[in-house]
């Protein structure tokens, strides 16, 4: 099955800086990209997505990188703010029309933005 | 986006009944909704996939007899946790998969179950 490895696991950076949190996958078939942001005691929000069709996507301060060949993707968030700080979750989804659905998560990396 | 709500947020029961959590999805139809448990700054565990109409399929190492999955239609499936144990204490969520938009996942508030 799918393994996805998130790192790092936590991530403490000073307000204005950036931060990167990469995952990789094992699964060449996986198509679907997407990162959660969870606050403490709160639904994980979907912040952004990317499908193997694309290398990159961006919205506003955060951008997603997708390589294929090498299966890792990446969350960049730029001129990180406090409110940024929270525990953020990659997961790598095969999904296909036909039904077939299997989606696997990392496991966490806690970003901590420092005033 | 998409609306997921879970039900209930919090709940407290004595060790030996049975708790049931709902999750329904609001504005779409989910033929595919799953179950996570959460242990505190932990990731995702995925429970089991529950799909509408048959049984739900449960990862490695999850009681199918001790959590009952029902996915009766396309918006609302539950989870009830039968003789529930203070080792069931935890942070149950669900997620719901978008029948029309391939791959997309929308999750619930999460149920934040205690048992004494």
């Amino acid at each position: 099955g799918e393994n996805v490895e998130q790192h790092p696991s936590t991530l403490s950076v000073q307000e204005g800086d950036s931060a990167v949190i990469k995952c990789t996958y094992s699964d060449s078939a996986s198509n679907y990209f997407p990162w959660y942001k969870q606050e403490l005691g709160k639904r994980p929000q979907l912040i952004i997505d990317i499908r193997s069709n694309v290398g990159e996507k961006k919205d506003q301060r955060i951008a997603v990188t997708l390589n294929k060949t090498a299966k890792h993707f990446s969350l960049h968030i730029t001129e990180t703010q406090p409110e940024d700080s929270a525990v953020y979750f990659c997961a790598a989804i095969l999904s296909s029309g036909a039904g077939s659905y299997q989606l696997t998560f990392g496991k966490g990396t806690k970003l901590s933005v420092i005033p | 986006g998409a609306v997921v709500s879970q039900h209930p947020s919090r709940v407290i029961c004595k060790s030996g009944t049975s708790v049931k959590i709902e999750c329904r999805s609001l504005d779409f139809q989910a033929t595919t909704m799953f179950w996570y448990r959460q242990f505190p700054k932990k990731s995702l565990m995925l429970m089991a996939t529950s799909n509408e109409g048959s049984k739900a399929t449960y990862e490695q190492g999850v009681e199918k007899d001790k959590f009952l999955i029902n996915h009766a239609s396309l918006t609302l499936s539950t989870l009830t946790v039968t003789s529930a144990h203070p080792e069931d204490s935890s942070f149950y969520i669900c997620s719901a998969r978008d029948r029309v938009v391939t791959g997309e996942l929308f999750f619930g508030e999460g149920s934040r179950l205690t048992v004494l």
